[in-house]
């Protein structure tokens, strides 16, 4: 077990282009989260997966944000039409999700940080 | 809604002396609540949580955590501090009776600086 695998690990991009982070957890961990990461800020949720489905979503999670776990495994976070604002550390971590002592304990990713220019 | 604050952006202590990092919440019902460490270049890092029982939490590296329900603090603690412990630290809660959700929120993270 490696933990969990994020790349990119640095994305630099030019404002409008598209953009998709890759994120591969845990093998034996059925939820999987998107959180992001400013600057002297703690991470915000963005999105949790629960096998395939996603279950939660932010109001962060614009519309060009989309997010899918199409197989219950890794999961893919793209952003479309990218802007400046968007420039931040993006997250992923996940979790079993039974009622063992493992329950609620996320496990993160080193992260992918986006530049946008 | 839940909330975390961490009155603290930074703490100096000196190796080998006890150190505090502060973390109070807000939550409509019982709290989860853990402390992660982040390290530059790496992922945060599980340290402990609460989530029943006593309110005298043991954690990694010598860490600990105190839960106090009347005041809503989870203060971190160690005896003993080292250099190798300087890092940023955050703490974070999840209300237990959230429907479903499973969003943690984070506090804005100290940063612990322990002089040599």
């Amino acid at each position: 077990d490696t933990g969990v695998s994020q790349n990119p690990r640095h994305k630099i991009t030019k404002r409008g282009q598209n953009v998709t982070f890759r994120c591969d957890p845990i093998s034996e961990h059925n939820r999987l989260y998107w959180y992001r990461q400013t600057l002297g800020q703690g991470p915000e949720f963005l999105t949790y997966f629960q096998n395939e489905a996603q279950l939660e979503k932010s109001r962060l999670l614009s519309d060009r944000f989309s997010a899918e776990r199409p197989k219950g495994s890794f999961s893919t976070l793209e952003i479309q039409r990218t802007e400046q604002g968007d420039s931040a550390m993006y997250l992923c971590a996940s979790s079993l999700g039974t009622g063992g002592s493992g329950a609620n304990v996320l496990t993160f990713g080193a992260g992918s940080r986006l530049t946008v220019l | 809604a839940q909330s975390v604050a961490q009155p603290e952006d930074q703490v100096n202590v000196a190796e080998g002396n006890p150190l505090t990092v502060k973390c109070t919440y807000s939550v409509s019902g019982n709290p989860y609540l853990f402390w992660y460490v982040q390290y530059p270049n790496r992922g945060l890092q599980f340290l402990l949580k609460y989530i029943t029982g006593d309110n005298l939490v043991k954690g990694s590296y010598g860490f600990e955590a105190e839960f106090n329900k009347s005041q809503t603090s989870f203060h971190l603690k160690k005896p003993s501090a080292l250099v190798s412990d300087s890092a940023l630290y955050f703490c974070a809660v999840r209300d237990r009776s959230g429907a479903g959700s499973y969003q943690l929120t984070f506090g804005k993270g100290t940063k612990l600086s322990v002089i040599p």
